[in-house]
């Protein structure tokens, strides 16, 4: 496989269950984003891992629990999830460098719905 | 702060016509900007991408984009739109490590 592999594709969840999402990337990348994108709405980026290290939550909520294992690696826990949690998760990848200025390759989004 | 703004969250074409997709930024330092394309259920895939040099970018599928600084303005343009063409596309602007996008506009091709 080649670039960013994301599972499941789709995922229907009670508000009580507990599930996570995977992402992996084959690129060789130092950087893993996570990225909700909601109908009707601009894509938000909830979270950013340089090296395995966390480098920003953009004031995600505590039901959403990122992890990454290595930088090959992401995973996004859900729990207690509301329906408006409903939409496409987005995985990313990246080769940062102080200069900034390259491309994300983004995997094919798990299509979540929460009932 | 960095922000990018999309006029038109849907536009129609004819196939063979021109496609010109808009896209407005703003930044306080010299802009990274690109250009993604995503199709039903599908992740985003980069168009094209403006860094520096050149400010005619070529890209992907026949697209292209012009930056112009003093309009600050980096819109996607085709010359014969094609069905396959269909799809939403967004316009990102990027610092280190934060990529922030645009509404997308959806793209209708008719024939």
């Amino acid at each position: 496989e080649t670039g960013v592999t994301q599972t499941p594709r789709h995922l229907v969840m009670g508000m009580t269950n507990k599930k996570s999402l995977k992402c992996e990337q084959h690129l060789g990348h130092n950087a893993m984003y996570w990225y909700k994108q909601s109908a009707k709405k601009p894509l938000e980026l909830m979270f950013v891992y340089n090296f395995k290290e966390q480098t920003e939550n953009n004031s995600v909520p505590s039901r959403f629990s990122p992890e990454c294992p290595n930088s090959s690696h992401l995973f996004l826990h859900l729990h207690t999830l509301q329906p408006e949690d409903s939409a496409l998760y987005l995985c990313a990848s990246s080769q940062e460098s102080r200069q900034g200025g390259v491309e994300a390759f983004f995997g094919q989004g798990t299509r979540l719905t929460v009932v | 702060a960095q922000s990018v703004t999309q006029l038109g969250s849907h536009v129609s074409v004819s196939e063979g016509a021109l496609v010109l997709l808009r896209c407005n930024y703003s930044s306080s330092v010299p802009p990274y900007l690109f250009w993604y394309v995503q199709y039903p259920n599908q992740g985003l895939q980069l168009l094209l991408k403006y860094t520096t040099g050149a400010t005619l970018v070529k890209g992907i599928n026949g697209f292209e984009a012009e930056f112009k600084k003093s309009e600050t303005s980096f819109h996607l343009t085709k010359p014969s739109a094609h069905m396959s063409d269909a799809a939403e596309y967004f316009c990102a602007v990027s610092g280190v490590y934060k990529y922030i996008f645009g509404t997308g506009t959806r793209l209708k091709v008719l024939a």
